[in-house]
């Protein structure tokens, strides 16, 4: 069965260092988000992707934060500076494009990144 | 978008039937209704969706009001493995703070 797949599972970073984080999406979608998971907080939002470009996202993707499908295969976030309270799961998730139909997405088993 | 609410708990005895509410009292006449699951911190999980008909599949049993204002998520007989938080959502795809179920022996 696919299935969404990042790499890696965990990184650690010093504050302050770039960081990036990795997705395959499933191959037949089009539609491809980033979530975060700070300890203990529920899954938020942070962006959504199509077409090559950013379709929505929240008041946490500041500028400090990129995507980018470099090719057709892969999805990644950047975080150009990182802070402390960068550190979260990060959950990378796609779905087919379907008009007017379901819209379930798959995630990704995330990437665990810790800022010091 | 619709906005759900969940209460934050609850138990259910192994192979017994879980049975998890979830209101959605704005939900517009196209939206969809899904229901994930996350276990301890992986990847949230897809279980089922549903507009206006019940639907099940492999995982659970979806129940939707005729009203669509609320929906039960049903798992016939559950495992010690079900333990989760589960999530309801509308098409905004945007995560509460889910029900967090605990199967118990």
């Amino acid at each position: 069965e696919p299935e969404v797949t990042q790499t890696p599972s965990h990184q650690v970073t010093q504050m302050g260092q770039e960081v990036i984080l990795r997705c395959v999406p499933i191959s037949n979608h089009l539609y491809f988000y980033w979530y975060r998971q700070i300890l203990g907080q529920k899954v938020e939002f942070l962006v959504s992707f199509y077409n090559n470009e950013i379709s929505e996202k929240s008041e946490i993707f500041d500028d400090q934060f990129s995507v980018e499908r470099p090719d057709g295969s892969n999805f990644t976030l950047k975080i150009r500076s990182t802070k402390l309270e960068d550190s979260a799961m990060y959950f990378c998730a796609s779905r087919e494009f379907l008009a007017g139909g379901p819209n379930e997405q798959f995630f990704g088993p995330g990437t665990r990144l810790t800022v010091l | 978008d619709a906005k759900t609410t969940q209460p934050p708990s609850m138990d259910c005895a192994e192979g017994r039937a879980a049975n998890l509410p979830c209101n959605h009292s704005t939900i517009s006449g196209n939206e969809y209704v899904y229901w994930y699951r996350q276990i301890h911190s992986q990847g949230p999980q897809y279980i089922i969706h549903g507009l206006k008909n019940n639907e099940t599949n492999e995982m659970a049993s979806l129940i939707i009001t005729e009203d669509r204002k609320s929906s039960t998520l049903i798992l016939p007989h559950a495992t010690l493995r079900d333990t989760a938080v589960y999530y309801c959502i509308g098409t905004d795809m945007r995560f509460g703070a889910g029900t967090r179920l605990t199967v118990k022996p």
